[in-house]
């Protein structure tokens, strides 16, 4: 089985500030681990993943997360947010073999004021 | 690359009517996932296909909801007959799946309204 917990529905940061969305997983296999961004009228799309490789992961736009597998977390940070980050962040979570399919986290809308 | 294509963008009904959402995937994928977004209940994994073979249906909530996946390039939705409680975003997604760590690409989605 397999789960994902956001921290979080809403958090607000002002415009340059650090960017903290949390994630915590459990997967009863070693995991793969996704964040995908939703812009306002749009699908989903990748931001990020890590796929058993390096621990720190880099994906678009500034952001990074990081595995701590001692943790069971997968949070996701940016250095300094733009307004253009304003948007719905989900995490989400897969197994190998038979658990492949992805189960997402419930989003956590990022507020970004001026 | 064109991206999933889903049609209509938009669609306003009535309590009662059939309803259908239409879904191109990326050409090469093998996986294909519906999926239905609301406020209250999130992002809900409906149903997945696997090589054009649905492979696990109970996301989906009723007899009325069924989809089909006629080929590899196109899949469908049917709601009949559809009720205000499946007013939703429903989206389409496809990936090439290879057992774990693949990349899902969504649609834009079709916005239900279900009067």
């Amino acid at each position: 089985a397999q789960s994902v917990t956001q921290l979080g529905s809403h958090v607000s940061v002002s415009e340059g500030a650090l960017v903290l969305l949390r994630c915590n997983y459990s997967s009863s296999v070693p995991p793969y681990l996704f964040w995908y961004v939703q812009y306002p009228n749009q699908g989903l799309q990748l931001l990020l993943k890590y796929t058993s490789a390096a621990t720190l992961v880099k994906g678009i736009n500034g952001f990074e997360a990081e595995f701590k597998k001692s943790e069971t977390s997968f949070h996701l940070t940016k250095p300094s947010a733009h307004m253009s980050d304003a948007a719905e962040y989900f995490c989400a979570v897969s197994g190998s073999g038979g658990s492949y399919i992805p189960t997402f986290g419930r989003g956590t809308s990022l507020i970004v004021h001026p | 690359d064109a991206g999933v294509i889903q049609s209509p963008r938009h669609e306003v009904t009535e309590m009662g009517q059939e309803v259908t959402l239409r879904c191109k995937p990326i050409s090469g994928h093998n996986s294909l996932f519906w999926y239905r977004q609301t406020m209250m209940r999130g992002l809900e994994l409906l149903i997945y296909f696997n090589n054009n073979v649905p492979i696990d249906d109970s996301g989906m909530p009723e007899d009325r909801f069924s989809a089909k996946m006629p080929n590899a390039s196109f899949s469908t939705l049917k709601i009949q007959p559809s009720e205000p409680r499946d007013s939703a975003v429903y989206f389409c997604a496809s990936s090439l799946q290879r057992g774990g760590g693949d990349t899902q690409y969504f649609g834009p989605g079709t916005r239900l309204t279900v009067l």
